[in-house]
């Protein structure tokens, strides 16, 4: 079965440097996404894409971050001047279209940030 | 804003029990209601899928039901089985949306032998 493959599986990177965390989705999907999961909480919206731009973004994903799909399989999720509190969890999910009805959002299985 | 309500935060039963894991939610817009299994280590994986104008849905041991004037829907698993060990999330979304999945906190079942 196809599937959402995400590196690396832990980053460990000093405060205010700038992380880039790699995701190959599904290869016939075109709506991607990230979320993220603080530990112990509950996993939380970034950022949809779709047709090589942003199509909706949470209030956390602000001038941090970005998001780009550098050629046809990689999506990319770059954090820059990172802080403690960036350490989580980081899904990459994709889908063959907009959510609902027939198109679920499959995910990855995650690449762990640690912020010292 | 708390989106989607889930409880109980954990819950333990023996095994071919039938663990109910409920949710609420706030927005009317949403018509999307999917359920996740996640297992230590690895990302949320679909179980099964409900939209409103159903009330409930099955996919093998995987309940859904949904009540639409309520605003919440709750997840049964019938016969459960050690293996069935796992986080299981609720979630919603609205399809006008860019497919922006809003999550509950997730519940911790353990099956016991």
């Amino acid at each position: 079965e196809p599937e959402v493959t995400q590196t690396p599986s832990h980053q460990v990177t000093q405060m205010g440097q700038e992380v880039i965390l790699r995701c190959v989705p599904i290869s016939n999907h075109l709506y991607f996404y990230w979320y993220r999961q603080i530990l112990g909480q509950k996993v939380e919206f970034l950022v949809s894409f779709y047709n090589n731009e942003i199509s909706e973004k949470s209030e956390i994903f602000d001038d941090q971050f970005s998001v780009e799909r550098p050629d046809g399989s990689n999506f990319t999720l770059k954090i820059r001047s990172t802080k403690l509190e960036d350490s989580a969890m980081y899904f990459c999910a994709s889908s063959g279209g907009r959510t609902g009805g027939n198109q679920p959002q499959h995910f990855g299985d995650g690449t762990r940030l640690s912020i010292l | 804003q708390q989106q989607v309500k889930q409880s109980p935060q954990s819950l333990i039963v023996q095994k071919g029990g039938i663990p109910i894991i409920n949710c609420a939610y706030e927005n009317t817009a949403f018509d999307y209601f999917p359920w996740y299994q996640q297992f230590p280590g690895k990302g949320p994986a679909l179980l099964i899928a409900i939209r409103p104008d159903v009330s409930e849905k099955k996919e093998g041991r995987f309940t859904i039901s949904f009540n639409k004037s309520a605003k919440q829907f709750s997840l049964h698993i019938m016969d459960s089985q050690p293996g069935d060990s796992a986080t299981y999330f609720c979630a919603a979304s609205k399809t006008d949306s860019w497919g922006k999945l809003q999550f509950g906190a997730g519940t911790q079942v353990v099956v016991t032998p």
